[in-house]
């Protein structure tokens, strides 16, 4: 079964640093480019951050270029959003996602699994 | 930036109805768009990706359509567990980038 589970997420004061992984299993981890998501308390979908099946590629939306960085470790089939210099507006559920079909080098297209989230709070 | 434009914002039917949901891009976005299904509490799920692609697991009522600009997700009969917020998501060429429509809620009428 292909599973995505978040983990690290919590509350920091604003300024400060956190890491959210995202351990995946029941897929061949890197041939498919992944991506985060969040979403902020009863507000809509934003995306994050995305990288390619390899990790050579890394992706990211206006609003946290420069303060967040995404990776992943392929021999441990675990992906990483490291989040530094964080604002209030980023407190949200914070999301990984698996694109739909495989690719090493492309950039992710869309989001076909899930896992269950990880909330970060900033305050 | 490509900005995503879903309509309408809420859609009541009731139980068997058709629903056609729209999703606009200020641009062409060529073939790179999806939509999702998020009920309260849950992750959302992938309905649709490449426009007209259905998901593993996805029923045939749902189907996508459309090119350049304008998007449709039909669902062609409602069933009860399909009364959810739905999102549209296209992904920009350079640089490569998702991102999301504001949600359209389809409600029990």
């Amino acid at each position: 079964e292909v599973q995505l589970v978040e983990s690290g997420g919590g509350l920091v004061q604003p300024g400060g640093s956190l890491r959210v992984s995202c351990a995946a299993s029941g897929f061949t981890f890197n041939t498919y480019a992944m991506s985060w998501v969040r979403q902020a308390p009863g507000k809509g979908l934003e995306w994050v951050s995305g990288i390619s099946g390899s990790g050579g590629g890394t992706y990211y939306a206006d609003s946290v270029k420069g303060r967040f960085t995404i990776s992943r470790d392929n021999s441990k089939g675990t992906m990483f959003l490291h989040m530094n210099s964080l604002r209030v507006e980023d407190t949200a559920v914070y999301y990984c996602a698996k694109d739909p079909e495989s690719s090493t080098t492309w950039p992710p297209v869309a989001c076909e699994i899930w896992g269950l989230g990880t909330m970060v709070t900033v305050s | 930036e490509i900005v995503l434009a879903q309509s309408p914002a809420t859609l009541s039917l009731s139980p068997g109805e058709r629903a056609t949901l729209s999703c606009r891009a200020s641009q062409s976005i060529g073939s790179y768009l999806a939509w999702y299904q998020q009920k309260p509490g849950q992750a959302p799920r992938l309905l649709v990706y490449d426009v007209s692609k259905r998901a593993t697991g996805i029923p045939a009522r749902f189907s996508g359509s459309g090119s350049g600009t304008d998007f449709t997700l039909i669902i062609s009969r409602l069933e009860p567990e399909d009364f959810a917020v739905y999102y549209c998501q296209q992904r920009s060429n350079w640089p490569p980038r998702l991102s999301f429509g504001g949600g359209t809620k389809v409600e029990i009428k």
